[in-house]
């Protein structure tokens, strides 16, 4: 049973930049994409992006695309999400999760969670 | 892109049964899935591909789709299941997944 884990909560300055880590238990990781979903405070899911197995080849929502890094390093079954110049829009709780199909569907696997929070 | 649209909030006693619609242009020709969010917690799939349940759900959630409208309903409704739910679609022009504003369930 895949089970996915995320890092620890993060408080971070405005400006500065954030990695979360999503590291795979079990199952193969290599057959399958993560995405990252986020929750602002009091609002709905947003994608924000998504990368796919052994090509790496990352796709992003256009809110996003210039300041969200997502990569993923097979050998240590972790996927990771970068955010640069943070502010305090940015603060939510940043799930990884894993799609259905090979690299879209329903998301059956989700992480515990990532809290990070931008404040000076 | 996909626009999602589902009611704010529903509201239903115990026992009852809730719907909660998820509205979008011509939605009944894709594939729904639908997620149950409670407070602290990552979001849980209790319906994907419009109708079917991933195993440990129960059989009170179900979902339908047609037209400009898909649905989760859930009988028999009990005070846990008093949660967020969120449906969701893959919107092939963008490539990309996209949710609904979500719905709060109340349970009276």
């Amino acid at each position: 049973q895949v089970q996915l884990v995320q890092s620890g909560a993060e408080v971070k300055k405005p400006g500065s930049s954030v990695k979360v880590s999503c590291k795979a238990a079990g199952g193969t990781f290599s057959s399958y994409a993560i995405s990252w979903v986020r929750q602002a405070p009091g609002q709905g899911l947003e994608w924000m992006g998504g990368i796919i197995p052994i090509f790496g080849t990352a796709n992003y929502a256009q809110k996003f695309q210039d300041r969200v890094t997502i990569t993923r390093d097979e050998f240590t079954r972790t996927a990771y999400m970068e955010m640069s110049s943070l502010r305090s829009e940015d603060t939510a709780v940043y799930y990884c999760a894993r799609p259905t199909g090979y690299y879209k569907g329903a998301f059956d696997i989700w992480g515990q969670g990532t809290v990070v929070t931008v404040s000076s | 892109s996909s626009v999602l649209t589902q009611p704010p909030s529903v509201s239903v006693a115990p026992g009852q049964t809730a719907r909660i619609s998820c509205g979008g242009n011509n939605i009944g020709s894709e594939s729904v899935h639908w997620y149950q969010e409670k407070p602290g917690q990552a979001p849980v799939l209790v319906v994907y591909d419009n109708t079917d349940r991933p195993s440990g759900i129960p059989q009170r959630f179900s979902g339908s789709n047609s037209a400009n409208t898909a649905t989760l309903t859930i009988s028999r409704v009990e005070a846990g299941d008093e949660a967020d739910y969120y449906c969701q679609v893959w919107d092939d022009t963008s490539d990309q997944p996209v949710f609904g504003g979500g719905t709060k369930l109340t349970v009276l």
